[in-house]
């Protein structure tokens, strides 16, 4: 079965700062997505970014970027220009097409004025 | 708009009670996933269906059962609620199942 593991259960970050989360996975398999999702105090999962293992090229939307390490097994989300409303919590998944989204625990990102 | 639809937002049963917790899609998705959420835990996979009257287990489907007699409803049955099933739980869509589209969960609290 597939791990996902956010080490760091709490971050903080300044305003107009970057913050990186952390993640790391395990599989065996070599075709597999990776996500970063947001939840916010509506509860609502909001899909912040998603990266395809084959693609060498991390990908990137707008503040918000990944660096995928495939042979680590890593998956970091880099924000940029921190704003108030990026307050919330970000979980990890991955998923292979055949057995549904795993997440990792999840950490609580906070933006500070 | 896209929408994942859960009939509750909160909820409180009592210990021994039958519960449903419904979900209803209008995206014609053929795909339909439940999680409940802890702190500490993230989101845990309990059943998932790839079509109408077809179930899987997901990581921890124990006390719970799945209903999907319709495509764009799938319920997700508490048989005797206890009080460690208190917890979030979401409701989640796909078509390809790669991107999934979450409803707005449901906050269960077993008494």
């Amino acid at each position: 079965a597939q791990t996902v593991t956010q080490s760091q259960p709490e971050m903080s970050v300044q305003e107009a700062e970057t913050v990186t989360l952390s993640c790391t996975y395990d599989t065996s398999e070599n075709n597999y997505y990776l996500f970063w999702y947001k939840q916010p105090p509506s509860r609502q999962m909001i899909l912040v970014i998603r990266q395809e293992a084959y693609k060498q090229q991390n990908a990137t939307e707008n503040r918000f970027s990944v660096n995928f390490q495939k042979a680590a097994k890593s998956f970091s989300l880099k924000i940029s220009d921190s704003q108030l409303g990026d307050t919330a919590m970000y979980f990890c998944a991955f998923m292979n097409r055949f057995n549904g989204m795993r997440f990792g625990a999840g950490t609580r990102l906070t933006v500070k004025p | 708009d896209v929408k994942v639809t859960q009939s509750s937002r909160y909820l409180v049963k009592r210990t021994g009670e039958k519960v449903f917790l419904e979900c209803v899609q209008d995206m014609d998705h053929e795909n339909m996933f439940w999680y409940r959420q802890d702190p500490g835990l993230g989101l845990r996979l309990i059943y998932f269906s790839y079509d109408v009257k077809m179930k899987e287990k997901g990581d921890i489907p124990e006390g719970y059962s799945v209903s999907r007699e319709k495509k764009e409803r799938f319920s997700l049955i508490l048989e005797s609620a206890s009080t460690n099933q208190t917890s979030m739980y979401l409701c989640a869509s796909s078509r390809d199942r790669t991107l999934y589209t979450f409803g707005s969960g449901t906050r269960l609290t077993v008494v």
